[in-house]
């Protein structure tokens, strides 16, 4: 059974840093494209960032782009995304999700997700 | 970048069929996928490259797709089915390449 577990949320002074991991179970990373898509309070869903089965490429949202980095650890089969430079538009709940085999924008597998605040 | 352009709030009586609808430039080379989200709930994919369920999501919801439009369709609407449903799509020309429309708020009554 397929899950996604993510972690490292919390609260963070504009400007600051954050680490979020997402452990994944019930399949392999590398098989997969894996991302981060994130819903600000009250809004929509917005796509942050993919990167491929091996991990030798990734795609970011432009607004987050030089500020966020994704990582995968295909031995702890978890993903990562390093924030840095955070900003109060930055609060969200943080989705990871697996992409459908052959894609990197169908995606069937989603975590609980994990919510980053930004505030002074 | 491409945008997709949803309804905001669309309304269908318990048992009927509504249509939701989802149009942008990126469904022009692209399919659209589809994702149902509950209050507190992550989302769920149930249609993907415009009419495929995964495995679990009832065949009440299906999927069409014409030009720069994309629809999903619930024959027979439940009470469990209100929710907020998402549109999404690779855009194969644009930065950001995925994009997600701002969502429809289906309301059964």
């Amino acid at each position: 059974q397929v899950q996604l577990v993510e972690s490292g949320g919390g609260w963070v002074k504009p400007g600051g840093s954050l680490r979020l991991a997402c452990s994944a179970s019930g399949f392999s990373l590398t098989d997969h494209y894996m991302g981060w898509i994130r819903q600000a309070p009250g809004e929509g869903l917005q796509w942050m960032t993919y990167i491929s089965k091996r991990g030798d490429f990734s795609a970011y949202e432009p607004s987050v782009k030089g500020r966020f980095t994704v990582s995968r650890d295909h031995d702890r089969n978890s993903l990562f995304l390093e924030m840095s430079s955070l900003t109060v538009e930055d609060t969200a709940i943080y989705f990871c999700v697996k992409t459908r085999f052959g894609t990197f924008w169908d995606f069937e597998s989603w975590g609980q997700g994990t919510l980053v605040t930004v505030s002074s | 970048s491409s945008e997709l352009t949803q309804d905001p709030d669309v309304s269908v009586a318990l048992g009927q069929t509504v249509k939701i609808t989802c149009q942008g430039d990126s469904l022009r080379d692209s399919y659209a996928g589809w994702y149902q989200q509950k209050p507190g709930q992550a989302p769920l994919l149930v249609i993907y490259a415009k009419n495929n369920r995964p495995s679990g999501i009832p065949d009440r919801f299906s999927g069409s797709q014409s030009g720069i439009t994309a629809s999903l369709t619930i024959t027979g609407a439940q009470a469990e089915d209100e929710a907020d449903y998402y549109c999404n799509s690779r855009d194969t020309s644009g930065n950001p390449p995925v994009v997600f429309g701002g969502g429809t708020k289906l309301t059964v009554l």
